[in-house]
């Protein structure tokens, strides 16, 4: 099973300010994806990335892959109180139908 | 339509009782998931069914008892459930066909074990 580091696992900041997310791992993945989670829904997904050195922007979100396809990186600028909640990185291995979760990283933004 | 929907968004049972949990998707998604997460932490993968067919069982506890009558369909069936089964159960679905294969989750089933 391929694991996937996330961190930090926690994160509280101010309003305006800008946060990294990483994600990492020693094993390649065919893609993968961001998910954002409010207590007691289901996760939703952010973007997904499939080719090496990929950059995606959404909005106040850059999301980045990395050259080899181990490792990934969410950037929020200028975060906001509405980005509270649980960042989830997944990765899919191969052809194998498997979706491999990181720990996730839980974000406050306070006013 | 990257809907999908399960039913039913609560539930409270007994440790006798016999429930079952649904999913449902019309995306033509031909993986389907179960996952069970406690609360901050990730979701931990259960039972994936691939064409209708399972393809993955992480060595879940037989009290669990996954269903997929057709290719929209998904359910749990649940029985004799211990208080430390309570959490958020979620249902995802998946295109397989391709690489970029992102999986799309319903909003769960937050299920009380008592």
């Amino acid at each position: 099973t391929q694991l996937l580091e996330q961190s930090p696992q926690f994160l509280s900041i101010q309003e305006g300010e800008n946060l990294t997310v990483y994600c990492n791992s020693s094993s390649v993945f065919s893609s993968l994806q961001w998910y954002r989670q409010e207590p007691g829904e289901g996760p939703v997904l952010l973007v997904t990335v499939v080719t090496g050195g990929e950059v995606k922007k959404l909005k106040r979100l850059t999301f980045q892959f990395g050259d080899a396809r181990k490792d990934s990186s969410l950037h929020i600028t200028a975060a906001q109180p509405g980005d509270t909640g649980l960042y989830l990185c997944a990765g899919a291995e191969g052809s194998n139908y498997k979706l491999t979760f990181g720990k996730g990283t839980l974000l406050t933004v306070n006013p | 339509d990257t809907e999908v929907t399960q039913t039913p968004k609560h539930l409270v049972m007994g440790m006798t009782n016999k429930k079952s949990l649904k999913c449902e998707q019309h995306m033509g998604h031909r993986a389907m998931y179960w996952y069970k997460q406690k609360a901050k932490k990730p979701p931990e993968l259960m039972f994936v069914y691939s064409y209708e067919k399972l393809s993955i069982n992480e060595s879940v506890p037989s009290r669990f008892s996954p269903e997929c009558p057709n290719s929209s369909l998904l359910n749990l069936h649940l029985h004799a459930l211990q208080p430390e089964d309570s959490a958020l159960y979620l249902c995802a679905s998946r295109r397989v066909q391709e690489i970029r294969t992102e999986a799309f989750f319903g909003q769960g089933t937050r299920l009380t074990v008592v």
